[in-house]
């Protein structure tokens, strides 16, 4: 079955860091770019970063660089996204999602389930 | 950034309506357009990629269209699984892809 499966909801305080984990099956990991978004509470959807198949190259929106790191394990098909000095207005659901081109469409068409971070004092 | 802007924020239909949703960039986008539906608590579905391509297992009912800076979303005869979200999405500047604020569309 093609899927991705995310890791479960985190709760972190701010100033701490979260690590989310994304698990591919049913399709060649290696071959498409994956992306991260996120959804605030209520809110719309926000693109955070992108990586590629071979998890070599990386870029990540303005808002941000510096403090976002993706990254891919190929033994385990298996796709993180660390999220560093956390404030409250991160707090969301965190997605990761397969790009529908293997050139890179910048559109997706398979997601993750999503994952929820609260950041709280 | 580009920016893009859905309208109307919400709208009541009945089933069997045709509902349009429109979305507009701050810049011409050609046609690199993506819609998208949510349902709550559950991750965005892809309906509709460059502007107008139908994605895979998505019903006929739905279409878009435009150019440049305007496009459209229609459904052409609402049905009860279509009460949602709906999120356009640019890829044209692949450095920063953008979405709408969504539409959110419910029974009338």
């Amino acid at each position: 079955q093609v899927q991705l499966v995310q890791s479960g909801a985190e709760v972190k305080k701010p100033g701490d860091s979260v690590r989310i984990s994304c698990k591919a099956s049913g399709y060649p990991f290696s071959t498409y770019y994956l992306h991260w978004l996120r959804q605030a509470p209520g809110q719309g959807l926000e693109w955070m970063g992108v990586i590629s198949p071979n998890g070599y190259g990386t870029g990540y929106a303005r808002n941000f660089r510096g403090r976002v790191s993706m990254t891919k394990d190929t033994s385990t098909n298996t796709l993180y996204m660390d999220l560093y000095s956390l404030r409250s207005d991160d707090t969301a659901t965190y997605y990761c999602a397969r790009d529908s081109d293997i050139r890179r469409g910048d559109f997706f068409d398979l997601w993750g389930q999503g994952t929820l971070v609260t950041v709280s004092s | 950034d580009i920016q893009m802007t859905q309208s109307p924020s919400s709208l009541s239909a009945s089933v069997g309506d045709r509902v349009t949703i429109t979305c507009r960039a701050s810049e011409s986008i050609n046609r690199y357009l993506n819609w998208y539906q949510q349902k709550p608590g559950k991750a965005p579905k892809l309906l509709i990629y460059s502007t107008s391509s139908l994605q895979n297992g998505v019903p006929s009912r739905f279409t878009g269209s435009g150019s440049g800076t305007d496009f459209t979303l229609t459904i052409s005869s609402l049905q009860p699984e279509d009460f949602a979200t709906y999120y356009c999405q640019q890829s044209y500047s692949n450095v920063a892809l953008t979405f709408g604020g969504g539409t959110k569309v419910e029974i009338k």
